[in-house]
């Protein structure tokens, strides 16, 4: 059974400091997915990671893969209020069926709250 | 390009009533899936629909139903309610072809089972 587990579960961090969240996954899975929620609100798409050695940034956010150790990593940069918010990964459950896309599992989320 | 859409937004029922959740797609996906959210945890998956049949299921049990139309929109139906089917349903589409694609979530429909 495919298994996504995220840590820290809650983050409070103070402006300007950095952090890592990571995501763990049991089995192999070749896409890996990163969502931010702000409360009450759906998800936002934040990164797609395809590879092995992947890494994307979006502002002070930094995504990277390592499919070897089913490990993911999202890396905040001199953290800033707007930032807070619960974050999502999951990766792709295996298709029974011809299509590109798979359902997700997520993790739990990150919540993350960044104070001034 | 609207994004997905669902409707409604919010919805209050009771223990033993049916639902009728509904999605639009992303304008160009013919792909959608549903996920429920519980309060404080990570979605979880449904089930997905492709050229109008049920292709994926999650572990959910068969008061869970679906349908998805020739224009590709979708409809998550629940029968007799329990309360702790109450959270917020999100419909997510993509498109099949497209790797890179990742899954565009909307709004969502918060459902309360009193």
């Amino acid at each position: 059974e495919l298994k996504v587990e995220q840590n820290p579960l809650f983050l409070s961090m103070q402006e300007g400091k950095n952090y890592t969240i990571y995501c763990n996954y049991s089995t192999t899975s070749d896409r890996l997915y990163w969502y931010r929620q702000d409360p009450g609100k759906s998800l936002e798409s934040l990164f797609v990671l395809l590879s092995n050695g992947a890494v994307k940034q979006e502002g002070r956010l930094m995504a990277s893969l390592d499919t070897k150790a089913r490990l993911s990593t999202l890396h905040i940069t001199a953290a800033v209020h707007d930032l807070s918010a619960t974050y999502f990964c999951a990766v792709v459950k295996a298709l029974n069926y011809g299509g590109s896309q798979g359902n997700l599992i997520f993790g739990k989320g990150t919540k993350l709250s960044v104070k001034p | 390009d609207a994004g997905v859409t669902q409707s409604p937004t919010h919805l209050i029922k009771t223990r033993g009533q049916q639902v009728t959740l509904r999605c639009s797609p992303k304008s160009g996906h013919d792909t959608v899936s549903w996920y429920q959210q519980a309060l404080g945890q990570g979605p979880q998956f449904i089930f997905q629909y492709y050229e109008e049949e049920e292709r994926q299921r999650g572990n959910f049990p068969d008061r869970f139903s679906g349908h998805q139309f020739p224009n590709y929109s979708s409809e998550l139906n629940v029968n007799a309610l329990l309360l702790g089917d109450s959270a917020l349903y999100l419909c997510a589409s993509s498109p099949t072809s497209g790797v890179q694609e990742t899954q565009y979530f909307g709004p969502g429909t918060r459902l309360l089972v009193l």
